[in-house]
């Protein structure tokens, strides 16, 4: 009965690989998202789907690409993976335009670049 | 550790007393606010949410007051409990619940709950 899960939990590769985390989410919701959280615990925003659509792009090195198959999966591709892609990643999602807009979020991907 | 090296901004209480977790948000837009808890290996959990239009929002044990004239929000635990002890984040939208909506998270603060 988990609402937002993410796999794999932990994820260690070298440098150059290409790795794909898998996110669903169970809620119903129509918005998803990838989160960044760095070493000293930074969480910042890097992409958003809303009903299958790229909402938002922070930035993000093209070398990152999301996937969204339906409304219940966001996936994260990542190619030519480097040393400072090292952090955990977050899947969440959220109902829009309701009464609260918080956005759920999943258990994390601790990926490890050496 | 997973604190090992980490240089977040803590707050050490003893177990029974109130806690006062503070945050500065920038956006004198943002008209939505979310306090998130993070236990050690899991995700942002929600706590209680705010809308610009409201000071003071309380839930169980937790109450949340926010002053738009200072863009400052706080979070108060009441009787804090071992359980408590977490990275607190809170986080600001500007979106109203649009299609754009994100968050924006601050810091976060560590709170150490002492026996």
């Amino acid at each position: 009965d988990t609402a937002v899960s993410q796999t794999p939990k932990y994820l260690v590769t070298q440098m150059g690989n290409d790795k794909s985390i898998k996110c669903e989410q169970n809620l119903g919701h129509d918005t998803m998202y990838w989160y960044k959280q760095d070493s000293k615990k930074f969480l910042k925003i890097m992409f958003s789907y809303n009903n299958k659509e790229l909402i938002i792009n922070e930035t993000v090195p093209n070398r990152f690409s999301p996937k969204s198959p339906d409304k219940a999966h966001l996936n994260l591709h990542i190619n030519s993976l480097e040393l400072g892609d090292s952090a955990v990643y977050f899947c969440a999602s959220s109902r829009l335009g309701g009464p609260r807009a918080e956005a759920f979020f999943g258990q994390g991907t601790r990926l490890t670049v050496v | 550790g997973e604190s090992v090296g980490l240089h977040l901004p803590t707050l050490s209480v003893q177990e029974g007393d109130n806690s006062i977790i503070n945050c500065a948000y920038s956006n004198s837009a943002s008209d939505y606010f979310i306090w998130y808890k993070q236990e050690s290996g899991k995700g942002p959990q929600f706590i209680i949410d705010i809308r610009s239009n409201m000071d003071k929002r309380q839930g169980q044990r937790v109450t949340v007051l926010l002053n738009k004239t200072v863009k400052h929000l706080s979070l108060q635990i009441a009787a804090t409990q071992p359980g408590d002890s977490a990275v607190y984040f809170c986080a600001e939208s500007s979106a109203g619940g649009g299609a754009t909506n994100k968050l924006i998270f601050g810091t976060g603060t560590l709170l150490a709950v002492q026996p």
